[in-house]
């Protein structure tokens, strides 16, 4: 199975703060990876696709690079509202797997 | 809207099984696959498989393999995931979400089935 690694597991920053999270596959995956949002006791949002491609309504504070293993998730100018859990998905070979999550926290 | 409605929490022996329920609406529903995930406590999300609603084929996870079943009701747009001879570390939260096929990410999500399994 393709292993994910996020990290870092959490971290803490300021609205209007720019933050970064890495998402590193144990083999090439192509660009076949997927960035969502969770909130606690909602049902996780997609927001990004295919690496980087922004899934449709998703706000362009996101966006998504990285190709083969090793990928990345930025959020430029933190909102409250994004104060949430990011996780990473791979969808290039089954059984889909998950990275571990990224918790962004209020600082 | 797009909206995938699970059924309630259950609370289970170990042995025992569980059947989750998945009602789709606002789309085709034998249009896209659906997945299962769970999401044990203080867990990743774990992938355990898909159906396609279309025609009921399924691709489970290996380590499911024996032990889980999919299923569909065109009638009713609902998919179903039954788990057998559950164990304690099967407590998670289960849900659905579609995806319009195996590689590929699911853009809606169930808000989850809270399946405790505790003697």
């Amino acid at each position: 199975d393709i292993h994910l690694t996020q990290s870092p597991a959490s971290l803490s920053a300021s609205v209007r703060d720019s933050v970064t999270i890495t998402c590193r596959a144990s083999q090439v995956i192509g660009n076949s990876l997927a960035w969502y949002q969770q909130k606690p006791g909602k049902a996780p949002k997609l927001l990004l696709y295919f690496a980087s491609r922004l899934q449709s309504g998703v706000s362009s504070r996101f966006s998504g690079s990285g190709s083969g293993t090793d990928f990345t998730l930025t959020i430029s100018s933190l909102q409250p509202e994004d104060f949430a859990t990011y996780f990473c998905q791979q969808y290039y070979l089954s059984p889909l797997t998950f990275g571990g999550g990224t918790a962004v926290e209020i600082k | 809207q797009v909206l995938l409605v699970q059924s309630g929490a259950e609370v289970k022996k170990p042995g025992a099984s569980v059947k989750v329920s998945c009602k789709a609406s606002g789309y085709s529903f034998t249009s896209y696959f659906m997945h299962w995930v769970r999401q044990a406590p203080g867990q990743g999300h774990e992938w355990m498989g898909l159906i396609n609603p279309s025609d009921g084929s399924t691709n489970y996870a290996q380590k499911f393999q024996g032990r889980i079943t999919m299923s569909g009701d065109r009638s009713t747009s609902t998919v179903f995931m039954e788990l057998t001879n559950l164990r304690p570390d099967d407590t998670a939260v289960y849900s659905c979400a579609r995806g319009i096929r195996l590689a590929h990410p699911s853009d809606y999500w169930g808000d989850g089935t809270l399946v405790t399994v505790s003697s």
